[in-house]
């Protein structure tokens, strides 16, 4: 069992829906983070939040819209979404961001996402 | 941005043989780590290397870092089956975020019983 819960585990959608994945740890992590994972390919990093606060986005495209309601959950909603989006979506936790090198990254088991 | 290479892509041993994966990078590195990911799973960490470290050790694994050929390797001893899965190199590029960590192309290793 991971200690970072994501759901859902799968998810089907149209590209007119709107939906959320979440995410959740109960480690005291402050640094959460979502990745983009392709088949055979490795993850690709998407958001960071650090203390609750969107430090990284790597130009992601704007109908996914992250969200980190409090230090322990982080959510992605997702709207308008193409079919080359349909991935596993992985998130991560890390103790903090404040300049310590040794911090392992601790990743949930993503939701497997498919755009109909 | 793909910051390594690894090598093999795929690995095939028997159960007991020893694994050998390779990784490099193109920039200085803060430190670079090692995941393993089975089919269907998130990743798990393994083991993380300092640019200051040349060996580490723990449990059956042992990890090198050359920084001056920017290189690294994952040494998997007496094999089992359940090794089996992919296996990523990560590194940290220097004056960067310590969050962006870059993850190699991976090497998919499967152990035959």
């Amino acid at each position: 069992d991971t200690e970072v819960t994501q759901t859902p585990k799968h998810l089907v959608m149209g590209m007119t829906n709107k939906k959320s994945l979440k995410c959740e740890q109960h480690m005291g992590h402050r640094a959460m983070y979502w990745y983009k994972q392709k088949a055979k390919k490795p993850p690709e990093l998407m958001f960071v939040y650090s203390y609750e606060k969107l430090s990284i986005n790597e130009s992601v495209p704007s109908r996914f819209s992250p969200e980190c309601p409090n230090s322990s959950l982080l959510n992605l909603h997702l709207h308008a979404l193409q079919p080359e989006d349909s991935a596993l979506y992985l998130c991560a936790s890390s103790q903090d961001s404040s300049g310590a090198e040794d911090q392992p990254q601790h990743f949930g088991d993503g939701t497997r996402l498919s755009i109909l | 941005s793909q910051q390594g290479e690894e090598d093999p892509q795929a690995l095939s041993i028997q159960e007991g043989e020893n694994a050998t994966m390779n990784c490099s990078y193109k920039t200085s590195i803060n430190n670079l780590q090692w995941y393993r990911q089975n089919s269907g799973r998130g990743l798990v960490h393994l083991i993380l290397i300092r640019s200051n470290e040349r060996e580490k050790h723990s449990g059956r694994l042992r990890v090198t870092l050359d920084t001056s050929k920017k290189s690294s390797s994952l040494l998997i001893t007496a094999s089992r089956a359940a090794d089996t899965a992919s296996y990523f190199c990560a590194s940290v590029p220097r004056k960067t975020s310590y969050d962006k960590v870059i993850f190699g192309p991976g090497t998919s290793l499967s152990v035959i019983p």
